[in-house]
C-alpha cells in the first residue's frame, strides 16, 4: 500500500551518461513535484506537474526533463549527468495545487555520478 | 522571494528534555507553514500543519503556533525520545512567482539527536 514510490532506490553512473528516474502515486493526487536534495540536506523543488501539465519549472538545466505520462506518474530524465548532480531526488504528491494541502514524499532516490 | 530561516544544528538532547526548533519566514502572500520531518535514510512525513494565523498544529506530542505578527513558527515538544532523533524541517507554501500555483519552500533542516 505505498503511497508515492520511486525506483530505482540508488543510482551509481558516470559522468556523461542518460538516466531516468521513476515516480508513481497511488493516492489519486493531481499534482506531483520533483525536489533535490543536497548533501547539506537542503530541499529545493525542480518541477511541478498538475493533471500531466507542467506548472512549475524552476531554474534547472535543461539536461533535466520531466515527463507525465498520466496523473499517477512523473519521471525524471537526465541527460549528460555531471558531479554536481550528485543529490537525493523525491517524488513527492499533493491532491491539488494548493496553499493548504500538505504533500506526500516518496523515499528518494540516490543519485551517484562519479 | 519566499525563505524560511531555521536554527542551525545539530541539536543534542538527553531523553525527557525540552525540544525548541525556532523557524521564521518571509512571504510575499499569506503561506501555510508546516513542520516535517525526515529520518535517517527516509522521505520526508508531514509532522503537523497551520494554515492561518493563531492556529496550533500538534502531532505525536510536538507543537507549533503560527505567529504571524513575529513571522515565526517554533517547533515544541516537552519531553523528547530517542526515537525523536531525525532532520525537521520548516516549510512554508505559498504562490509561485507565476502567482498562479503554490509551492513549497524549506528551511535547511536541523538535526536533533537524542541520547538515552
Amino acid at each position: 500500500d505505498t503511497a508515492v514510490s520511486q525506483t530505482p532506490k540508488y543510482l551509481v553512473t558516470q559522468m556523461g551518461n542518460d538516466k531516468s528516474i521513476k515516480c508513481e502515486q497511488n493516492l489519486g493526487h493531481d499534482t506531483m513535484y520533483w525536489y533535490k536534495q543536497d548533501s547539506k540536506k537542503f530541499l529545493k523543488i525542480m518541477f511541478s506537474y498538475n493533471n500531466k501539465e507542467l506548472i512549475i519549472n524552476e531554474t534547472v538545466p535543461n539536461r533535466f526533463s520531466p515527463k507525465s505520462p498520466d496523473k499517477a506518474h512523473l519521471n525524471l530524465h537526465i541527460n549528460s549527468l555531471e558531479l554536481g548532480d550528485s543529490a537525493v531526488y523525491f517524488c513527492a504528491s499533493s491532491p491539488w495545487t494548493s496553499r493548504t494541502y500538505e504533500q506526500y514524499f516518496g523515499p528518494g532516490t540516490r543519485l551517484t555520478v562519479t | 522571494g519566499d525563505s524560511v530561516t531555521q536554527m542551525e544544528g545539530p541539536v543534542t538532547l538527553s531523553e525527557e528534555a525540552f525540544l525548541t526548533i525556532n523557524c521564521t519566514y518571509t512571504a510575499t502572500g499569506y503561506p501555510s507553514l508546516f513542520w516535517y520531518v525526515q529520518y535517517p535514510g527516509e522521505g520526508l512525513q508531514l509532522l503537523l500543519k497551520a494554515t492561518k494565523a493563531d492556529d496550533k498544529g500538534s502531532n505525536k506530542g510536538f507543537e507549533a503556533t503560527y505567529r504571524k505578527e513575529t513571522t515565526s513558527f517554533h517547533l515544541e515538544k516537552g519531553s523528547v525520545q530517542v526515537s525523536d532523533s531525525a532532520v525537521y524541517f520548516c516549510a512554508l507554501s505559498d504562490r509561485d512567482s507565476g502567482g498562479s500555483n503554490y509551492k513549497l519552500t524549506f528551511g535547511k533542516g536541523t538535526l536533533l539527536t537524542v541520547n538515552p
